[in-house]
């Protein structure tokens, strides 16, 4: 059964149109990650969520924003997506973040056209 | 700040061993992850190391040295199924509840 959740799989999205991901968890966990993953490259964390507390992380660039209305759900908004911002996205959870494992999503891949 | 080093590629024969390692500077020590990813799939956890020596786990092992700052992550009897990229994280104490990735080390099995 699958505990993180992200939609769509896929998304493919116009340069400069407004696109949102959605992240949604079954473990009420803590923390909630935004990851962007480009083709052979690391997993690069964007920002993450303790609880309602935000943390960006300094290179992430003011076009990508996150929400967390409650618990469960986290999203991504790209707010302005350029041909750079290809990638895939991982939603990933921990507990509370301090030696807990993080589970991952199936992540989302991005195409911008 | 951190900085988390790993060979960016390593090939193997099927049924042989293969040790991947990872060497990180950090402020502070919280423990170290190593997670699996096959292409075009999520991280999935592997292992989990806060004390010094050898954790095994099956055809895993996942060793930690934390005065050398020194990280392995053996692969016994590889299987074809073992192609994937293999990402040590090392998450700074100051920042208990962040998880960032090393460059992660792509393992190729041959058979």
């Amino acid at each position: 059964d699958a505990m993180v959740i992200q939609n769509p799989r896929y998304q493919v999205t116009q340069f400069g149109k407004p696109v949102t991901l959605s992240c949604s968890q079954t473990l009420n966990h803590n923390v909630m990650y935004w990851y962007q993953q480009k083709s052979s490259q690391a997993p690069k964390l964007l920002f993450h969520y303790y609880d309602k507390d935000f943390n960006n992380e300094a290179d992430t660039p003011d076009n990508f924003q996150s929400r967390r209305p409650n618990t469960s759900f986290c999203f991504l908004d790209i707010r302005s997506p350029g041909l750079g911002d290809a990638a895939m996205y991982l939603c990933a959870t921990s507990r509370d973040g301090v030696n807990t494992e993080a589970f991952f999503g199936q992540g989302t891949r991005l195409t911008v056209v | 700040g951190q900085n988390i080093d790993q060979p960016t590629e390593m090939t193997a024969t099927e049924g042989a061993i293969v040790q991947i390692n990872c060497t990180y500077q950090t402020s502070g020590f919280n423990g170290l992850f190593w997670y699996q990813q096959h292409a075009g799939e999520a991280p999935t956890f592997l292992s989990y190391n806060v004390l010094d020596g050898l954790e095994e786990k099956g055809r895993f092992s996942s060793f930690l040295s934390r005065s050398k700052g020194y990280s392995y992550l053996l692969l016994k009897e590889l299987q074809m199924k073992d192609s994937a990229s293999y990402l040590c994280a090392v998450p700074p104490l100051a920042a208990g509840n962040k998880l960032t990735f090393g460059g992660g080390t792509r393992v190729l099995v041959k058979p």
